[in-house]
């Protein structure tokens, strides 16, 4: 009965580079979010997903940017050609429904620096 | 205008007292929840405590309770017998909106306590 798994843990790129950051949402959990925390913030909503749907990317950057939640395997944040100020701690949530009155499951993050 | 506020950068606590956490928040929808999640050194976000907007008892969870203030639009963590373990960053955070349909999905997160309990 696992959580949600986050991959890699830490992942360190250079400037221009591009990260991808993966997320497998708890069993039986259809919707997934994504998260960033900057350096002393909370963390800020940056996507909404479900099975092959973006539902709200109203958080996220307009460029270099995207989410996709396939079908099969795990939902996937790619930043391109990274800049420092991508650094941050990227936490992924999964839901069974939108609605639910609780809180999610977030994963344990991915911390990225961009050196 | 924040919807979360956390006015406490820090705070320290001796083991086995008890401590606040202070949380004020902002909505003019009627139907929202409120969370506490704690963030350790190790980085992951476990949640702790949720009230919702109509619940007419503040939320306990062992030794985590939820002072609920509607009026005054606080919802302060209580944490009774601190341990050294609850040693944290800890973040409040609301849905707005909730049960209601619409995007009623995102947390917002206010900047976070970092707690320090002193043995």
């Amino acid at each position: 009965n696992a959580g949600v798994m986050q991959n890699p843990r830490h992942l360190v790129r250079r400037r221009g580079q591009e990260a991808r950051l993966r997320c497998s949402p708890m069993k039986g959990h259809s919707h997934v979010y994504w998260y960033r925390q900057l350096p002393e913030e909370g963390l800020k909503f940056m996507v909404y997903l479900q099975k092959e749907n973006i539902i709200d990317e109203s958080g996220m950057p307009k460029e270099r940017f995207s989410a996709e939640f396939p079908k099969e395997g795990p939902s996937i944040l790619r930043i391109q050609q990274v800049v420092r100020g991508d650094s941050a701690a990227y936490f992924c949530a999964s839901s069974p429904r939108a609605d639910s009155n609780y809180g999610y499951t977030f994963g344990s993050g991915t911390r990225l620096t961009v050196v | 205008a924040q919807k979360i506020t956390q006015t406490q950068p820090g705070m320290f606590v001796q083991e086995k007292e008890a401590v606040t956490l202070d949380c004020t928040y902002d909505t003019s929808d009627p139907s929202y929840g409120l969370f506490w999640y704690k963030q350790p050194s190790s980085g992951e976000m476990i949640f702790l405590i949720y009230q919702g907007s109509y619940d007419q008892q503040n939320a306990t969870e062992g030794r985590y309770s939820l002072n609920f203030q509607k009026a005054r639009k606080s919802a302060n963590l209580v944490i009774s017998a601190s341990q050294l373990g609850d040693s944290a960053m800890y973040f409040c955070a609301m849905r707005e909106g909730v049960g209601s349909g619409g995007s009623n999905y995102k947390l917002t997160f206010g900047k976070g306590t970092l707690l320090t309990v002193n043995p």
